[in-house]
């Protein structure tokens, strides 16, 4: 277990809706990363918060958004749902001391968009 | 080219032996690798870290880079049934002040009785 924790654990929604998702850190880290992994691939990169700042943004669209709040948990909320925002989501939490260190992942939201 | 290339597998070896599972990765100013395990339906755990050149052992595993060629790779020795999984290749690349990790596809490890 890395302490990282996401809720909820699974969703289904129809396409078009809006989804919030949530993930608290492992105590002590105040960077959040938010991964999305398709069946059978690799998690992709979302995006990174540090400091209630968006710190890096992968290739994804600006309906993909978050927050980090003071306790540094953190949200993702992604706008107008696509059949293929279907994915298991990650969140992983991690020191802030640049670009090498370790990241830890929690359990994962699996959401169905239908 | 992808950034970051493994054997989708799946490889499948006996219990007890060794299993190799490797990566490459296109970026030449990559810093910092990791292995991560990830069960069926599970999320992904980290296994090793490494960021010189050489071998690093932790236990039954030892990472190993080479950045001349742009390679890092994993093996399990003494392989256990337990250890059927995917493993997942990750890199942070040069130049990123933050540490966005890209993955390979991932390899499956199968090891049978």
């Amino acid at each position: 277990e890395t302490g990282v924790t996401q809720s909820p654990t699974h969703l289904i929604k129809t396409r078009g809706q809006q989804v919030t998702l949530r993930c608290s850190s492992q105590s002590g880290h105040n960077t959040v990363s938010w991964y999305q992994q398709a069946l059978g691939q690799g998690p992709q990169f979302i995006f990174q918060y540090y400091r209630e700042e968006e710190n890096g943004r992968g290739n994804f669209p600006p309906r993909f958004s978050g927050l980090q709040f003071p306790n540094y948990s953190s949200e993702l909320n992604v706008n107008a749902l696509e059949l293929d925002d279907s994915a298991l989501y990650l969140c992983a939490s991690s020191l802030p001391q640049g670009g090498g260190v370790a990241q830890y992942f929690g359990p994962g939201t699996r959401l169905l968009v239908l | 080219q992808k950034e970051v290339e493994q054997n989708s597998g799946p490889l499948s070896v006996p219990e007890g032996a060794i299993a190799s599972l490797n990566c490459t990765y296109s970026d030449r100013g990559s810093q910092s690798f990791f292995w991560y395990r990830q069960y069926s339906g599970k999320s992904p755990e980290l296994i090793m870290s490494i960021y010189s050149n050489g071998d690093k052992e932790d236990g039954r595993f030892t990472a190993q880079l080479n950045k001349a060629s742009q390679y890092v790779s994993l093996l399990i020795r003494d392989s256990q049934p337990s250890d059927s999984a995917t493993y997942l290749c990750a890199v942070v690349a040069g130049g990123t002040s933050y540490g966005k990790l890209t993955f390979g596809q991932g390899t499956i490890l199968t090891v049978h009785p």
